[in-house]
């Protein structure tokens, strides 16, 4: 059965350092999304992305942030300047179809920013 | 953010019973419902789901109840299994207004007895 993956699983930086969150979509769907859920809190809707470009995004994803789909295959979350604060598990989805449907969640990255 | 809502942060049933997980919401623009299951260090998992246009969807075990103007839903599971035990959540869009976001529930830890 097709799934999102995500890579790395685990990811340790310094703050201020930059991150790249890597995930592998499910290969017929259209629409990309990153979720954020820091511990003890509720996944948080951060940006979707359609037609390689970004269709929507929270008040969570500001300049720091920013999304790609630098081939067929992959979707890349990117933060330029880590903050203790972003310090979190992050989730890719991916939806088949014109915003009816099922989004499917990868496994998730987590984020230790020290 | 409040705008979708699980009170209960947990439920214990006996194997064999039902399961009845709740969820609220204040959004009269939310038109899409979805039930994720989730592991721990694992991506939520979708369960069911059911359009506004509908007030119940089933799936084998799983039905979900829509309620509109209670602005309520709710997701059974009968018979519940001892691999059942994991945290439901509750997510919401409105296709409109926001394109296929997802808000979400806080969560509901299930334990299913042996």
């Amino acid at each position: 059965e097709p799934e999102v993956t995500q890579t790395p699983s685990h990811q340790v930086t310094q703050m201020g350092q930059e991150v790249i969150l890597r995930c592998v979509p499910i290969s017929n769907h259209l629409y990309f999304y990153w979720y954020r859920q820091i511990l003890g809190q509720k996944v948080e809707f951060l940006v979707s992305f359609y037609n390689n470009e970004i269709s929507e995004k929270s008040e969570i994803f500001d300049d720091q942030f920013s999304v790609e789909r630098p081939d067929g295959s992959n979707f890349t979350l990117k933060i330029r300047s880590t903050k203790l604060e972003d310090s979190a598990m992050y989730f890719c989805a991916s939806l088949q179809g014109a915003l009816i449907g099922a989004q499917y969640f990868g496994p998730g990255t987590r984020l230790t920013v020290l | 953010d409040q705008q979708v809502k699980q009170n209960s942060p947990s439920l214990s049933v006996q194997e064999g019973r039902i399961s009845i997980l709740n969820c609220d919401y204040t959004n009269s623009m939310f038109d899409y419902f979805l039930w994720y299951k989730k592991y721990p260090a694992e991506g939520p998992t979708f369960l069911i789901s059911i359009s506004s246009i509908k007030d119940k969807n089933e799936d084998g075990r799983f039905t979900v109840f829509l309620n509109k103007s209670a602005k309520h839903l709710s997701l059974h599971i009968v018979p519940s299994q001892p691999g059942d035990s994991a945290v439901y959540f509750c997510a919401a869009s409105a296709r409109e207004t926001s394109g296929s976001r997802l808000t979400f529930g806080e969560g509901t830890q299930l334990t299913v007895n042996p």
